[in-house]
């Protein structure tokens, strides 16, 4: 029963553009900066994107981040056979006092 | 370079209880948040809460409340989880990740794989 929703899948070729988003309320990504992660299987996810659309040093800026009102968007440009993971986005959430995840999205490169 | 190392896999009955430590280097024990989110076989991630190792002040998520407990020994920089009266739908990875209150940043465990069977 997660609060954010994203949808389960998403695919694209090499090179192409893939967007992600992660759907929530004014409670949670309405009001707080969103963070998205990507996991590997059987591996810790691995910090994106934090403050919705900064970069931690060594992610590829082909992965960029938005936000708008209720909602949040991963973007991967360019997109690489190594980049077929899953992703995920978290934020805080203010009515509940802790941080959200969403649903979690597989990308699949073909 | 920071890391932070978890205990191993667990095999409990359901109604018991288990303990996941973990344990980080590379930075000052008492800087940063830990946070213990959990992640169920192909599902998402789900957040359990903190703790400031600090203080010693936790804070958990609603669902979590009266079944897990999150303490630090500061003496070895050990950050731990305890879940009891475990159900089967508490099979899941166990994660412990740095963090300030309202973020898990970039350094995570290796996960403990706690299985509640029969």
């Amino acid at each position: 029963q997660s609060v954010l929703t994203q949808p389960p899948s998403a695919s694209g070729t090499p090179g192409q553009r893939v967007t992600i988003s992660c759907s929530g309320s004014s409670s949670n990504i309405g009001a707080n900066t969103v963070t998205w992660y990507q996991q590997f299987p059987g591996t810790a996810p691995k910090l994106l994107i934090f403050s919705s659309h900064q970069r931690p040093s060594g992610v590829p800026d082909r992965f960029s981040g938005s936000k708008s009102g209720t909602s949040a968007s991963l973007a991967i440009s360019g997109l690489q056979s190594e980049d077929e993971a899953d992703y995920h986005c978290a934020t805080w959430d203010d009515d509940l006092s802790g941080i959200v995840f969403g649903t979690g999205t597989k990308v699949t490169v073909l | 370079q920071v890391q932070l190392v978890q205990s191993g896999a667990e095999v409990k009955k359901p109604g018991a209880s288990v303990t996941v430590s973990c344990k980080p280097s590379g930075y000052t024990f008492t800087s940063y948040y830990i946070h213990w989110v959990r992640q169920a076989p192909g599902q998402g991630l789900e957040w359990m809460g903190w703790m400031n190792p600090n203080s010693g002040e936790t804070d958990y998520a609603q669902k979590f409340h009266g079944r897990a407990t999150m303490t630090r020994d500061t003496s070895i920089t050990t950050a731990y989880i305890q879940v009891s009266r475990l159900r089967s739908d508490d099979t899941a990875v166990y994660y412990c990740a740095r963090g300030t209150k309202w973020l898990v940043q970039g350094y995570w465990g290796q996960g403990t794989l706690v299985t509640v069977s029969s």
